[in-house]
This record gives C-alpha cells, structure tokens and sequence, in this order.
C-alpha cells in the first residue's frame, strides 16, 4: 500500500540553528499538507500545496518558516532559526484532490529543539 | 481561529463494550466533520466524516452522530477492540481548511 514517506523521524537540534524535513506524497496526489502537532493536540495546519502552488500558508510563521514544492512532487519544510517551542512533531500529509477528507499521513518528524 | 474542543482527554472501556468519543464545535458553517484515529508514532488515519446536512452515519463498526442544534459531534464504536487503542481526533472542514480538536486518549482494557 502507498504511503506518505517522511525524513528524518527524528531532529534534535540547538535553537537558532536551521532544519529542514523532507515529505514525499503518495504518488499521484497533488494536494500536500504541511502540519505541526504540538504533544497532546490536535493537528495544526501550517501550509497547503496544490501541485507547486501555495494555496493556504496563512498559519505558517513566514518570518522563520519556509516551505517549498518545486516539482510538485515532493516538499520541504524549513525552519530558521529554530526556538525552543518549534518542538513538535512535523506531520505531512497528501490527498489526491483539494479539501478531500481523507488525507494520508505521513509517521511525522518529531523535533526538539535544545 | 476555529474551536473545535473534546469532552473527555481520556476514556477506558472493557474489550467488547461501546466506546462513544464526543467533540464540541465552534462554527456552524462548516461543510464536514471528519473522525481520524492516531495510534502512538503514527500520524493520524482517516475514519469516516459526515456532511453538515447529515445527523448520523455508518461505517464499519462505527458510527457518528451529528447534533448541530448544540454543535456536539460524536463517534461511537461498537465492540470495541485493544486495536481501537489510540487517540482519537475529530477536525471539521470549514471552506477546504481543516481545524482539528486536541484528541481524546482511548484505552481499551483486556
């Protein structure tokens, strides 16, 4: 069965040093979804794609968050510099429509900053 | 922001008992309401959703119910299994933008 294959599973890094994730979705789903899940809650959407284009960052922290979808294929998440509440697991997740509910999970990239 | 907010963080049932997981909403105008299920190092897996024009649905030993009088949103299980194990989160869609509740913690007990 296809899943939605993130690296690393896990980062510990120092504050104000930079990290990236890397997401690749299940192959012919052109929505991605970038979100971030702060232990003990719900899911929180950061940015979402459709194909290369940005069509929802409006909760991405753009002055240290970037992300990206050149291909749109794969994506990238970054942050720099991190803080110390950037701690959180990084979840990725692609539909094969826009809006579509079920969306696929990726295992997440849990991340701790120091 | 949306405010989608869970009654209970955690409940415990007897294998082979019901489970009902309920979830209080804020926006009446949203399209959906989703159920997704996270088991521990996994990201969250669809479970069923219901249409805001719907009061209740079935799945597979599952069923939700939709109050929109009260806004109350809730997720039965039936014969509930140690596989049920797992957070449980419902999310609504609100003009194809998701905002997720803070998950209720279900143990199942042997």
């Amino acid at each position: 069965e296809a899943e939605v294959a993130q690296s690393p599973r896990y980062k510990i890094t120092e504050k104000s040093q930079a990290v990236a994730f890397w997401c690749d979705p299940i192959s012919g789903h052109a929505t991605l979804y970038w979100y971030r899940q702060i232990l003990g809650q719900g899911p929180e959407l950061l940015v979402q794609f459709q194909d290369e284009s940005v069509v929802d960052d409006s909760q991405l922290p753009k002055d240290r968050f970037s992300a990206e979808r050149l291909k749109g294929v794969d994506s990238t998440l970054k942050i720099q510099p991190a803080e110390l509440g950037d701690s959180a697991m990084y979840l990725c997740a692609s539909s094969f429509l826009p809006g579509e509910h079920e969306q696929y999970f990726g295992p997440g990239t849990r991340l701790t900053v120091t | 922001g949306e405010s989608v907010g869970l009654h209970l963080p955690t409940l415990s049932v007897q294998e082979g008992d019901n489970s009902i997981i309920n979830c209080a909403y804020s926006n009446s105008a949203s399209d959906y309401f989703i159920w997704y299920k996270q088991e521990s190092g996994k990201g969250p897996q669809f479970i069923i959703d219901i249409r805001s024009n719907m009061d209740k649905r079935q799945g597979q030993r599952v069923t939700v119910l939709l109050n929109k009088t009260v806004k109350h949103l809730s997720l039965q299980i039936a014969a509930t299994q140690p596989g049920d194990s797992a957070v449980y989160f419902c999310a609504e869609n609100n003009f194809n933008k998701f905002y997720f509740g803070s998950g209720t913690k279900l143990n199942v007990k042997p």
